[in-house]
């Protein structure tokens, strides 16, 4: 079946670190894939998007880029802040009879000053 | 500005109450959906509609029920409330985009969640 694996956190980085946050799937055809954020309280809000291969989806300084090659889609962000600290979901998602939105675990990082 | 509102933001109740938490949406999505997220963050789908009159069951099983009577409206309500009942509860709806040949994709809109605690 259909599935998102997404490193394991908590990840804690120095603010300016490089990030990384590693997400590879398990699909058949070919799925949109999403990166969404949870701040602290508050519910997910879209981050980025990709909806087909080699596309590049960008926002706020985060990138994730389509490797159906690799089945992956890692997040990456050049400098973070502490007001990236953030719960990050990878999610996958087809559309028509299969549209409900597949979730990873989530990976929580924290970015100290 | 079109939204997606739950109320309440946090709710603490005693067991054996009935309770319904509240979600409505002014986008005029037909697909909603309800997700509890456990202390580890992990995300379950416990239930979604595709329109009115339209229900089902998710991938976790929850003894919540739901009801899509309106459009905009999609209450979720737990009859007798427990301690294992305790989680962020989220609500959703989407709107279908195109991508040509490749078919189409559901842009998901989310809540601002009810934390829900049962004493």
């Amino acid at each position: 079946g259909n599935s998102v694996t997404q490193m394991e956190g908590p990840v804690t980085l120095s603010e300016e670190a490089f990030l990384t946050i590693n997400c590879t799937y398990t699909a058949t055809g070919y799925p949109s894939l999403f990166w969404y954020v949870q701040y602290p309280g508050e519910g997910l809000q879209l981050l980025l998007k990709a909806t087909k291969a080699d596309d590049k989806g960008s926002n706020k300084g985060f990138e994730a880029t389509y490797r159906k090659e690799t089945t992956s889609f890692h997040l990456e962000k050049g400098s973070v802040q502490v007001s990236d600290s953030a719960v990050y979901f990878c999610a996958l998602n087809y559309g028509g009879s299969q549209g409900n939105l597949i979730f990873g675990k989530g990976t929580k990082l924290s970015v100290k000053p | 500005e079109a939204d997606i509102y739950q109320t309440p933001r946090y709710l603490v109740i005693g067991t054996g109450k009935k309770i319904t938490l509240e979600c409505s949406q002014t986008m005029g999505h037909d697909k909603m959906y309800w997700y509890q997220q456990d202390p580890g963050m992990e995300l379950h789908l416990i239930h979604y509609s595709y329109g009115v009159n339209s229900t089902e069951k998710g991938d976790l099983s929850s003894e919540s029920t739901v009801s899509r009577i309106r459009t905009e409206h999609f209450p979720l309500t737990l009859e007798s409330a427990r301690p294992s009942h305790t989680s962020q509860y989220l609500c959703a709806s989407s709107q279908t985009f195109s991508r040509g040949a490749l078919g189409v994709y559901y842009g998901y809109t989310f809540g601002s969640g009810t934390r829900l605690t049962v004493v």
